[in-house]
């Protein structure tokens, strides 16, 4: 089956600078990678995704890379707020769904003042 | 904006003890899912459900635990006789399209203590 990696389990970034969360995964038939934003307590929302027909995706500060041949994608937040403080999880969906989304172990990402 | 809503928020059993999680997925979704995040820890997939029947499931999806539609906007989850380990925060979510196209959509969760 699909298995995840995320790196860094934590990030300590300052007000205002960026922060990249990278992923790698190893199924090859994996074809949608989404990454979801959880709060203390609360459920895992999607905040980006991207499909592996194309390379990057960019939504406001947050932007997505992938890279099929190398089989990692990465998160790029760029002017951190206070608000972006969570625990942010990766993902990889492949075709056919064999066991649905597999998760990576979470990047808790940390927005000094 | 509609919303997976999951009953109960939280429940304590006692181990050994049967335990059903509820879950209402938004009406228009076809797909529905049961994923567990052990507290710090990930989150894992349990079982995924469409047309009446369970599409894929884990291994963690044991005989111990059984997914049921019983009507038509009810989507539950039962465990039978609960472990220490059964322990964890229970994600419904669901999508209007196979996850191949589609996000999923995340309940709030259901927190199981077993005692």
């Amino acid at each position: 089956g699909e298995n995840v990696e995320q790196h860094p389990s934590t990030l300590s970034v300052q007000e205002g600078d960026s922060a990249v969360i990278k992923c790698t995964y190893s199924d090859s038939a994996s074809n949608y990678f989404p990454w979801y934003k959880q709060e203390l307590g609360k459920r895992p929302q999607l905040i980006i995704d991207i499909r592996s027909n194309v390379g990057e995706k960019k939504d406001q500060r947050i932007a997505v890379t992938l890279n099929k041949t190398a089989k990692h994608f990465s998160l790029h937040i760029t002017e951190t707020q206070p608000e972006d403080s969570a625990v942010y999880f990766c993902a990889a969906f492949p075709t056919g769904g064999a066991d649905g989304l597999t998760f990576g172990k979470g990047t808790h990402l940390i927005i000094q003042p | 904006e509609p919303e997976v809503t999951q009953t109960p928020s939280h429940q304590v059993t006692q181990m050994g003890q049967e335990v059903i999680l509820r879950c209402v997925p938004i009406s228009n979704h076809l797909y529905f899912y049961w994923y567990r995040q052990i507290l710090g820890q990930k989150v894992e997939f349990l079982v995924s459900f469409y047309n009446n029947e369970i599409s894929e499931k884990s291994e963690i999806f044991d005989d111990q635990f059984s997914v049921e539609r019983p009507d038509g906007s009810n989507f539950t989850l039962k465990i039978r006789s609960t472990k220490l380990e059964d322990s964890a925060m229970y994600f419904c979510a669901s999508s209007p399209h196979d996850p191949n196209t589609g996000e999923l959509f995340f309940g709030e969760g259901s927190r199981l203590t077993v005692l």
